[in-house]
């Protein structure tokens, strides 16, 4: 099955400042690729997504890249703002079963 | 606004009792899931069902079990609970409609075994 990992599990940047977090997947079928953020005491929720014909996907702030030959992707943040302090997860879709397969979170924590 | 619920929202038990979580939606959606979420471990998928005859195991089923009571019901039951499934318990839902299915969360239910 898909087995996703990522890193950093803990991140401070400077307020203003970009933040990057990188996640590899190990399924070369896999063709959904996801981030979710969590704030304290919150649900997850979907921030973006990007789909396996794409390379880039942005929105305002916030991009994904994805590599599918080296079957890694990137959630980009920038000009890092406070709100922006929270989990954040990147995930696969399972190619075989079509469910999503989560990484490990990383704490972003930005510093005025 | 439609919407994912989780009861109870926080629960304490002790070693050995059996506990049932209960999720419910009202967007719709076939698919339901059950992941657990640990520090450092990230959200892994304890059990899913992709209509009310469909139950799949995930990545750690063992020590659980599920009902699809009903399209909008998916319940996870601990039948005797131990200290290692202390942890927050979220609920999730999606729409199979398309290849990519974006979850949505319920608000977790914090579990607690002592």
């Amino acid at each position: 099955g898909e087995n996703v990992e990522q890193h950093p599990s803990t991140l401070s940047v400077q307020e203003g400042d970009s933040a990057v977090i990188k996640c590899t997947y190990s399924d070369s079928a896999s063709n959904y690729f996801p981030w979710y953020k969590q704030e304290l005491g919150k649900r997850p929720q979907l921030i973006i997504d990007i789909r396996s014909n794409v390379g880039e996907k942005k929105d305002q702030r916030i991009a994904v890249t994805l590599n599918k030959t080296a079957k890694h992707f990137s959630l980009h943040i920038t000009e890092t703002q406070p709100e922006d302090s929270a989990v954040y997860f990147c995930a696969a879709r399972e190619s075989s079963a079509s469910k999503i397969i989560f990484g490990s979170g990383t704490r972003l924590s930005i510093r005025p | 606004d439609a919407d994912v619920t989780q009861t109870p929202r926080n629960r304490i038990t002790k070693t050995g009792k059996r506990i049932m979580l209960e999720c419910s939606q009202t967007k719709g959606h076939d698919r339901m899931y059950w992941y657990r979420q640990d520090p450092g471990l990230g959200l892994r998928l304890i059990y899913y069902s992709f209509d009310v005859k469909d139950i799949n195991k995930g990545e750690i089923s063992d020590g659980y079990s599920v009902s699809r009571q009903a399209q909008a019901k998916f319940s996870l039951s601990l039948e005797s609970a131990i200290p290692n499934q202390t942890a927050l318990y979220f609920c999730a839902t999606s729409d199979p409609g398309g290849s990519y299915n974006e979850q949505f969360f319920g608000p977790g239910t914090r579990l607690t075994v002592l």
